[in-house]
């Protein structure tokens, strides 16, 4: 079973618009980490975000996390057409002392120019 | 300084078949994880490996098997190939002695299962 689960599964905004994306997960973490990929290709590392921060930057990106609700948002600012992606958070869900990322289905953003 | 690579970029074999995947992790890196993506589904990690050995597994059956060579770079083998085995497949590295585990991603491997 997933460990993170995305919400929306896809989301279709206008150019300039913000895009929010949330991750809900069912165990404790070390951290949560947000990743883009583009059309079946490779993931790109946008944020991590460890268990004791509750909200982080970077650039048009903003990360929260709550603890307490097991989840967590990415917003994307003033979205550009080729912010269009699918978005995956992913959490290192602790495993024989190592921490193994385990991944959700995904949000499937599209940005219309 | 390049990232993480993998060879082939596409690959159709036929059920039954074996294949094997390459890849190259990142320079500085030394951890090497394996991912297998079906069309729609976030990635599923199948195992990783870590000073030549293999360090933790997911849930995937014996038939997928791993080996990394000193030089940090990995394969991933799969034998009697099913339908089911066609998807993406993903490597990334890591270095493992920092805690946060923050990995790069390799291009993917088309695996398309006939």
């Amino acid at each position: 079973s997933q460990q993170g689960e995305e919400d929306p599964q896809a989301l279709s905004i206008q150019e300039g618009e913000n895009a929010t994306m949330n991750c809900s997960y069912k165990t404790s973490i070390n951290n949560l980490q947000w990743y883009r990929q583009n059309s079946g290709r490779g993931l790109v590392h946008l944020i991590l975000i460890r268990s004791n921060e509750r909200e982080k930057h970077s650039g048009r990106l903003r990360v929260t996390l709550d603890t307490s609700k097991k989840s967590s948002s990415l917003l994307i600012t003033a979205s550009r057409a080729a912010d269009t992606a699918s978005y995956f958070c992913a959490t290192d869900a602790p495993s024989g002392g190592s921490y193994i990322p385990t991944f959700g289905r995904g949000t499937s953003l599209i940005v219309h120019p | 300084d390049a990232g993480v690579t993998q060879s082939p970029t596409h690959l159709i074999k036929t059920r039954g078949q074996q294949v094997t995947l390459r890849c190259s992790p990142k320079s500085g890196h030394d951890t090497v994880s394996w991912y297998q993506q079906a069309l729609g589904q976030g990635p599923q990690f199948i195992f990783q490996y870590y000073e030549e050995e293999e360090r933790q597994r997911g849930n995937f059956p014996d038939r997928f098997s791993g080996h990394q060579f000193p030089n940090y770079s990995s394969e991933l083998n799969v034998n009697a190939l099913l339908l089911g085995d066609s998807a993406l497949y993903l490597c990334a590295s890591s270095y493992r002695g920092i805690r946060t585990y923050e990995q790069y991603f390799g291009p993917g491997t088309r695996l398309t299962v006939t």
